[in-house]
């Protein structure tokens, strides 16, 4: 079945760069996401990459995914403390129309 | 962006009896809505998908009887839980899609359900 696996903590500089990495296992997925989730609320998207492309910039987001290995990973640059958060990866399956969400990476910044 | 409201925010009810959370497409029409369940510090967990005007498919191990779910309008659908437990008590997500097959579902801010 499918899955989604991303490393459940991370803990950052303010001013450093941020990495989250996920790996995935449906190799007929479409669009691949990044959520974001603040204490208590909803999800925020942040950015999304079709399954055809290797990489997607916005401000100080990049995506970059490689789909031979099926691995997608997020890069915030300039991390700032209100980029602490979990942050979800997911995928969005053709067949099935539903997205499947990873675990969620907690991100810690420190000042 | 699409705003997708959820109501209520948070609702404390006591165990036995049922809860409605409301879950609405504000700007667009969405045929489809996600419902999803989340554990404290663990991911989502997909409920059920809800079409507009037909039966929901529900995922494995989600009980139909007790997480009833109605998508009477594109605009509007509703999770009850009925009979709640204290197990019962979680964080409820919903999302909607847009009709034309966009890109990405829209998140409401989630339902706190505490039952006591």
């Amino acid at each position: 079945g499918e899955d989604v696996e991303q490393s459940l903590f991370l803990s950052v500089r303010e001013g450093d760069s941020s990495v989250i990495n996920c790996t995935y296992t449906d190799s007929s997925s479409t669009y691949l996401y990044w959520y974001k989730q603040e204490p208590g609320a909803g999800l925020q998207l942040l950015t999304y990459i079709f399954s055809n492309m290797d990489m997607k910039q916005d401000q100080r987001l990049t995506v970059l995914l490689n789909k031979k290995d099926k691995h997608l990973s997020l890069r915030i640059a300039d991390t700032q403390t209100g980029d602490s958060a979990i942050y979800f990866c997911a995928e969005r399956e053709t067949s099935y129309d539903k997205v499947i969400f990873g675990p969620g990476t907690s991100l810690s910044v420190i000042p | 962006g699409a705003v997708v409201s959820q109501h209520p925010s948070r609702v404390i009810c006591k165990s036995g009896t049922s809860v409605k959370i409301e879950c609405r497409s504000l700007d667009f029409q969405a045929t489809t809505m996600f419902w999803y369940r989340q554990f404290p510090k663990k991911s989502l967990m997909l409920m059920a998908t809800s079409n507009e005007g037909s039966k929901a498919t529900y995922e494995q191990g989600v009980e139909k009887d007790k997480f009833l779910i109605n998508h009477a309008s594109l605009t509007l659908s509703t999770l009850t839980v009925t009979s709640a437990h204290p197990e019962d008590s979680s964080f409820y997500i919903c999302s909607a899609r847009d009709e034309d097959w966009n890109t990405e579902a829209f998140f409401g801010q989630g339902t706190r359900l505490t039952v006591v």
